[in-house]
C-alpha cells in the first residue's frame, strides 16, 4: 500500500498558536487529499480536503496547503483553541474514491493548552 | 454528507466466539469499507464491500476471519470470527456516495476479547 507519511506525531500549542502538520505522499497518481479530526472514542470526522488543482484551501480557521512538486501538503490551524485538541490524520486517494480506499498517515495528536 | 451507526457501540466478547457489526448509512452509497484502529493508532483498512459482489481484502485479512455482507446500498455487516484477545480493537465502517469524493466514518465498534 501506498505510504503517506505524517509528522510531527504529536504536537502542544498554546492558546491562540498555529498549529502545522505536516504529510508527504509518494504516488503521484494521488489527486484528493482530506483531513480527518478525531476525538476519544468517535469516529474520524471529515475536516476539509483539497484536490491539487489548487494550492490552497481555506475553511474557516483550517488551512490545507498543497505543493504538488514537493509531494506535501499540510494543515494550519489558526488560533488553535483546547477544543482542537484532537487527533488528526491526513489521506490521500486517487479519484474515483468511491472504488479507491483513502491511505492514512499515522496522526497527530495535537494537545492546544490555555 | 452520510451520517453512518454501528452497532454495537462496544462489546466484550470470550475468546472464540464471533461478533457481528451493524454499519447503516442514511443515503445509498456507493462503496462501504471496513476498518480497525488499534488505540492511538491509525486505521488499517480491512476490506471495501461491494454491493452484490464479495468484499475486497486488503493483505493479511482473510474472508473466514472477517466475513462481510453487503445486501443493499445502505447496510454492511462485518464478522469478526474465532475471536482472539489480538482482535481487541475499534471497528469503523465507511462510505462513499454517488459522485462524491468524500468518505465518512461511523462512531466505530469497540472490541475487547477476554
Amino acid at each position: 500500500q501506498q505510504q503517506v507519511k505524517q509528522s510531527p506525531q504529536s504536537l502542544i500549542v498554546q492558546k491562540g498558536g498555529i498549529s502545522i502538520i505536516n504529510c508527504a505522499y509518494e504516488n503521484t497518481a494521488f489527486d484528493y487529499f482530506p483531513w480527518y479530526q478525531q476525538f476519544p472514542g468517535k469516529g474520524p470526522a471529515l475536516l476539509i480536503a483539497i484536490r491539487p488543482d489548487v494550492s490552497e484551501k481555506k475553511e474557516g480557521r483550517f488551512t490545507i496547503s498543497f505543493n504538488k512538486s514537493a509531494k506535501q501538503f499540510s494543515l494550519h490551524i489558526m488560533d488553535s483553541q483546547p477544543g482542537d485538541s484532537a487527533t488528526y490524520f491526513c489521506a490521500a486517494t486517487r479519484t474515483p474514491s468511491g472504488n479507491t480506499p483513502l491511505v492514512f498517515g499515522k496522526g497527530t495528536r495535537l494537545s492546544v493548552i490555555a | 454528507s452520510a451520517v453512518i451507526s454501528q452497532k454495537p457501540s462496544r462489546d466484550i466478547c470470550q475468546r472464540g466466539t464471533s461478533l457481528t457489526i451493524q454499519c447503516q448509512v442514511d443515503s445509498q452509497v456507493t462503496m462501504m469499507f471496513w476498518y480497525r484502529q488499534q488505540p492511538g493508532q491509525s486505521l488499517t483498512l480491512i476490506a471495501t464491500a461491494n454491493q452484490g459482489s464479495e468484499a475486497t481484502y486488503e493483505s493479511g485479512f482473510v474472508i473466514d476471519k472477517f466475513p462481510i455482507s453487503r445486501p443493499n446500498l445502505t447496510f454492511s455487516t462485518l464478522t469478526v470470527s474465532n475471536m482472539s484477545p489480538e482482535d481487541s480493537s475499534i471497528y469503523l465502517c465507511s462510505a462513499t456516495g454517488g459522485d462524491s469524493y468524500e468518505q465518512y466514518f461511523g462512531p466505530g465498534t469497540r472490541l475487547t476479547v477476554t
